[in-house]
């Protein structure tokens, strides 16, 4: 079964303290994977595409990577507006719109 | 307005209601997409439109109606729902890109329903 695990489930940071939070899927066939960030009252934001091990992608104190079993979203001297639920999703290549969500790695940075 | 539109953003209905969702797209897509996103799960997909066709229904309950008049709009009609079926639902949409290529989906900010 196509499965996606995001840890930890929850993390504090102090501003400034750069961590990482991890992705990892069991999928039959992997298309891409997707990073997005989700603020309270809000759907989620779009942040990162990829494609293919190896591969990585920046935005601002952002960073994601990819291998074959895992992500990681790499935060570098986070700030409070950094502070979100950050989504990994998974689409695979036994359905066109087959998207797969995991429950999220919900960030609290402290000023 | 621009992006993904849904309303009503907060919802509060009894379980013999009927009442309806609206989401609406203003950036051309030609695929939109119901989810349910609840407490400690991931996002599940329920529906799934791609040029007014409907394309995917995860098993979801015969309650949950959708309806797609045209690539800019869907709405989700609810009837006899369970207070179970309490959720932020949302609606998002995304280009619908030749096969093997990959796409993102644009999430509206969602409508929080409570059944009681």
């Amino acid at each position: 079964e196509d499965q996606v695990t995001q840890s930890p489930e929850a993390l504090r940071l102090q501003e400034g303290e750069s961590s990482s939070l991890n992705c990892s899927y069991t999928v039959s066939g992997l298309r891409g994977l997707f990073w997005y960030r989700q603020d309270p009252g809000k759907g989620p934001e779009f942040l990162f595409t990829l494609y293919s091990a190896g591969e990585e992608k920046e935005k601002e104190r952002l960073k994601a990577t990819l291998t074959k079993k895992e992500s990681f979203l790499h935060i570098t001297a986070p700030k409070p507006e950094d502070s979100a639920t950050y989504l990994c999703a998974v689409q695979v290549t036994s359905g066109t719109y087959k998207y797969i969500f995991g429950t999220g790695t919900r960030l609290k940075v402290l000023a | 307005e621009t992006g993904v539109t849904q309303t009503p953003r907060h919802l509060v209905m009894g379980m013999t209601n009927k009442k309806s969702l609206k989401c609406e797209q203003h950036l051309g897509h030609n695929a939109m997409y119901w989810y349910k996103q609840s407490a400690k799960k991931p996002l599940e997909l329920m529906f799934v439109y791609n040029f007014k066709e409907q394309t995917e229904n995860n098993s979801v309950p015969s309650r949950f109606s959708p309806e797609c008049p045209n690539s800019s709009h869907l709405f989700l009609h609810l009837h006899t729902l369970q207070p179970e079926d309490s959720a932020l639902y949302l609606c998002a949409s995304s280009q619908d890109p030749p096969a093997g290529d990959l796409y993102e989906q644009y999430f509206g900010p969602g409508t929080r329903l409570t059944v009681t």
